[in-house]
Parts: C-alpha cells; structure tokens; sequence
C-alpha cells in the first residue's frame, strides 16, 4: 500500500518565479492538506482540497493557489515567488469519512534565491 | 488567534529513561490532538492521537494524556530507545471535527545509549 507521494524532492527557483508541487494522496483517501514547513518550526496549514474544491484555507496570500483532481491527486502552486517561500512544503492526505488521521508525504524542499 | 505552545524545546535522556513532552492549547473547541515523529529529512509520522472524549491513551511504549479543563495534553515515552531520536510536534485541531491543525513548534528529543 503505498503511502503519500510528493514530488519533486528537491527545487530551486528564483524570486518572482512561479513553482507547482504535486502530490498522491495514500490509497483509499480522498482529501488533501498542504502545509508549509520552515526550518526549525511546526507545519502550518496552507490549504485542504476535498471534491475537487479547497474546503479549508490557512493564512497564506493568495499567491499560493490549489487544485485537485478526479483521483484525489493535488497540486499546490505559488507565483511571485519570495526568499521568504523557501520551506519544506508537505501534503497530508485523508479520509473524509474517517476520524481525521493525516498521513504526511516526505515533502518537497524549495529553495527560492 | 489559535496557539499550541511546547515544552521543552530540546530533551536529551539515557536509553531506558521516559521522556514527557507538554503541549498547551488554546482554542476550547479543539477536539482532536495528533502527535507525530519527524526524522531527518522525512516528513512527520503520526504516532498516536487522542480524541477531547478520552483522558489517556498507550500503545505499547507510548502514551498521551489529555486535561481539557487545563487544554494540556502530554506525550509519554517509556523504556526509550535510541531510535526513539527525532523531532516530536503535537498538534490541535483547529475547531470542533475538523482535520485541521495547528502544530507546536517542536522537541527535539535525543536518547543516548
């Protein structure tokens, strides 16, 4: 049973740059959190996707934008990219129907120079 | 707004000692509270989680207990173990039956042989 993928691992943009993460919820979940990591610090909550809609949004600009697909894989995109984006940016995923257990992927480090 | 404080930031005990882990949180209508393990370049594993209709919950060597009256809640390691090593973050829902979660800002957690 494979767990949450994300992909890339790794990757380097510029400032003002746009970058699109994606991610593969575990089998059997339907529902997709982001959250962003910096160095030293807890997760904190960009957005979850459920439907194909973003049901629940962090404090984050809308520079950082979502989408999910028909088989519950998500994408998370971030324009005009700033040195203060640089994080490890992770995607949990879980079962609507469940009692809120979220699996999280390995994450994608993105660095923005 | 909503906050989960964590103690202590850095925790280093001999192999076979406990470790304990305290959160507090702040927002009364929290009702689900995760604790994950994070290893070096991985994403957080979640370890055990406890629901505001319970006071203490154990799985083998790990237990967490929950004070609602206080918002505190505590992560408990017995007969720890050198791989038990690694960065541990409690969370809080934020609301009442929602998956998303506010996290602590982390306890680094070394265990010596």
């Amino acid at each position: 049973d494979a767990g949450v993928t994300q992909s890339p691992t790794h990757l380097i943009k510029t400032r003002g740059q746009q970058v699109t993460l994606r991610c593969s919820p575990k089998s059997g979940h339907d529902t997709v959190s982001w959250y962003q990591q910096a160095l030293g610090q807890g997760p904190q909550f960009i957005f979850q996707y459920y439907e194909e809609e973003e049901r629940q949004r962090g404090n984050f600009p809308d520079r950082f934008s979502g989408h999910q697909f028909p088989n519950y894989s998500s994408e998370l995109n971030v324009n005009a990219l700033l040195l203060g984006d640089s994080a490890l940016y992770l995607c949990a995923s879980s079962y609507s129907q469940g009692a809120y257990e979220q699996y999280f992927g390995p994450g994608t480090r993105l660095t923005v120079t | 707004g909503e906050n989960v404080e964590q103690h202590p930031s850095t925790l280093s005990v001999q192999e076979g000692d406990s470790a304990v882990i305290k959160c507090t949180y702040s927002d009364s209508a929290s009702n689900y509270f995760p604790w994950y393990k994070q290893e070096l370049g991985k994403g957080p594993q979640l370890i055990i989680d406890i629901r505001s209709n319970v006071g203490e919950k154990k799985d083998q060597r790990i237990a967490v207990t929950l004070n609602k009256t206080a918002k505190h809640f505590s992560l408990h390691i017995t007969e720890t173990q050198p791989e038990d090593s690694a960065v541990y973050f409690c969370a809080a829902s934020i609301g009442y039956n929602t998956d998303k979660l506010i996290f602590g800002t982390g306890t680094r957690l070394q265990v010596f042989p």
